[in-house]
C-alpha cells in the first residue's frame, strides 16, 4: 500500500515570500500520479497543481511549482510572492497510474497548515 | 466552483440515526469516489463507484453503504451513528483514469 507523509503539521510564510512544504511518498509502482490539494477555511478541496510521475520536468501553475525526485520519492510544493489568500491547509496526494480495477483513488497526507503572515 | 454538488452542507443528528448523504459528479463523470475527514484520521477513501458499479472499497464501515443511481449521482448511507462518525465527508469525481479529481464542498455530519 502506498503511503504518504507531510512532515510539517504547520509553516507561516511572510507576505510575499517563498516558501516550500515537504512531501515524501512511499510506493513500489513506477508509474503515478501526485498532487497537492489546498483546502481553505471554506473547507473546499481545490486542485493546485499535479505531476505524473513518468515525467521529469517539474509542474508549475503560476506562483506554484513543484519539485519531484523520483528516486527520492519527494515531492515538495513551492510557493512564490506568498499572497494572504495561500493560508490554507495543504494536502499531498498520491494516485496510482494504472488499476486493474479500474479504481483511482487518492491516498492523502496529514496535511500542512500554512499561514501568511501580513 | 468545482461543478460537484453535495447536498446537504451541515447534517446534526443524534447517535443511533441514520442520514444519507447526496452527491451529484460534474457533467459526463462516471466515477463517483467517497472520502471522510476526520481530525484524527485525516482523509480517507471510503467508497468508489463507476457507472453505476461498485470499483472499489476503502476504510469503510459496515453500517455504512453507497450507491450510484443511474442518472450517475451518488448516495452514502451512514446508519447506527457514533459520536466518532462526527467528521466531514467528501464526494470527488473523475472522467476517467488520467482525470485528477474534483470535490465537492462536503457535508460536515456533526453526531450528538
Amino acid at each position: 500500500a502506498q503511503t504518504v507523509t507531510q512532515s510539517q503539521p504547520e509553516m507561516s510564510v511572510q507576505e510575499a515570500e517563498t516558501v516550500t512544504l515537504s512531501c515524501t511518498y512511499d510506493t513500489s509502482e513506477s508509474d503515478y500520479y501526485l498532487f497537492w490539494y489546498k483546502q481553505p477555511p471554506s473547507r473546499q478541496m481545490i486542485l493546485v497543481i499535479r505531476q505524473e510521475a513518468y515525467k521529469q520536468q517539474n509542474a508549475t501553475e503560476n506562483r506554484f511549482s513543484v519539485n519531484f525526485q523520483k528516486a527520492a520519492k519527494s515531492f515538495s510544493l513551492k510557493i512564490s510572492d506568498s499572497q494572504l489568500g495561500d493560508a490554507a491547509m495543504y494536502f499531498c496526494a498520491y494516485r496510482s497510474s494504472y488499476s486493474g480495477a479500474g479504481s483511482y483513488q487518492l491516498t492523502f497526507g496529514k496535511g500542512t497548515k500554512l499561514s501568511v503572515i501580513p | 466552483d468545482s461543478g460537484v454538488t453535495q447536498t446537504p452542507k451541515h447534517l446534526i443528528t443524534a447517535t443511533g440515526q441514520r442520514v444519507t448523504l447526496r452527491c451529484s459528479p460534474r457533467s459526463g463523470d462516471l466515477s463517483v469516489y467517497w472520502y471522510q475527514q476526520s481530525l484524527d484520521q485525516g482523509l480517507q477513501f471510503l467508497i468508489q463507484y463507476y457507472n453505476g458499479e461498485e470499483r472499489a472499497k476503502g476504510n469503510i464501515l459496515e453500517r455504512f453503504s453507497a450507491q450510484q443511481f443511474p442518472d450517475l449521482h451518488s448516495e452514502l448511507n451512514l446508519s447506527s451513528l457514533e459520536l466518532g462518525d462526527s467528521a466531514l465527508y467528501f464526494c470527488a469525481s473523475s472522467a476517467g483514469s488520467v482525470a485528477e479529481a474534483f470535490f465537492g464542498q462536503g457535508t460536515r455530519l456533526t453526531v450528538v
